[in-house]
């Protein structure tokens, strides 16, 4: 059964930086072929696609934001980091974990999400 | 960066209707590129939909898609009660984009 959890800080002061951890279990990095994505939505706006991590250590990231994210893994733990720089009351929203195969980009398993709000 | 619009932005309907969501791209994409989700209040997005018309494991057979190039959409043969949600397309042709969402609501 595949899961993804997210967890971090509900509440960051503006200029601050943004640690995420989405913690995953039922399919691993060993497997080729393997990413896990960040996608955030604003409340009440819709979904936008942050960057992935792939299998094989490759990332990418959504261009907007490439200078403020950072997506990193701990393989030995099924975690991924998002780590956000500079963070504005504008990038209040849930911020969700998903896995996608280099077979489809579709995203097939989510987490459930976790809602950060930037205020001082 | 590819632009998905969708319409209507809000659909209402009365259980057992028919429905049609549309997405339109800014420019063509291939249509295994696309995919459907759903997102009922406090939930995540749930896959119904991928490569424009097959049907994720466990999206019942009333949920259908189509379309290629720029035009797509999803109809909802006969609305359920636990269909009234949120839908978002989403294309994964050149990188990865969402539409705004189509609400479906009750009449």
């Amino acid at each position: 059964q595949v899961t993804l959890k997210e967890s971090g800080p509900a509440l960051v002061k503006p200029t601050q930086t943004l640690t995420l951890t989405c913690t995953f279990s039922g399919f691993s990095f060993n497997t080729s072929g393997v990413r896990v994505n960040w996608i955030r939505q604003p409340p009440g706006k819709a979904l936008e696609w942050l960057g992935r991590i792939d299998w094989d250590g490759d990332k990418h990231y959504t261009t907007s934001l490439q200078t403020r994210l950072t997506i990193s893994r701990d393989t030995s733990k099924s975690q991924v980091v998002l780590t956000m720089t500079d963070m504005d009351p504008m990038d209040t929203a849930t911020y969700y974990c998903a896995r996608n195969l280099i077979t489809d980009g579709s995203f097939d398993y989510w987490g459930q999400g976790t809602l950060v709000t930037v205020s001082s | 960066e590819i632009v998905l619009t969708q319409s209507p932005a809000t659909l209402s309907a009365s259980p057992g209707e028919k429905v049609t969501l549309s997405c339109r791209a800014s420019e063509a994409i291939s249509d295994t590129y696309l995919a459907w989700y759903q997102q009922k209040p406090g939930q995540a997005p749930r896959l119904l939909i991928y490569g424009a018309s097959t049907r994720a494991t466990g999206t019942p057979p009333r949920f259908s898609g189509r379309g290629s190039g720029t035009e797509f959409t999803l109809t909802i043969s006969s609305l359920q009660a636990e269909d009234f949600a949120v839908y978002y397309c989403q294309q994964y042709y050149n990188w990865h984009s969402f539409g705004q969402g189509t609400k479906v609501e009750t009449k």
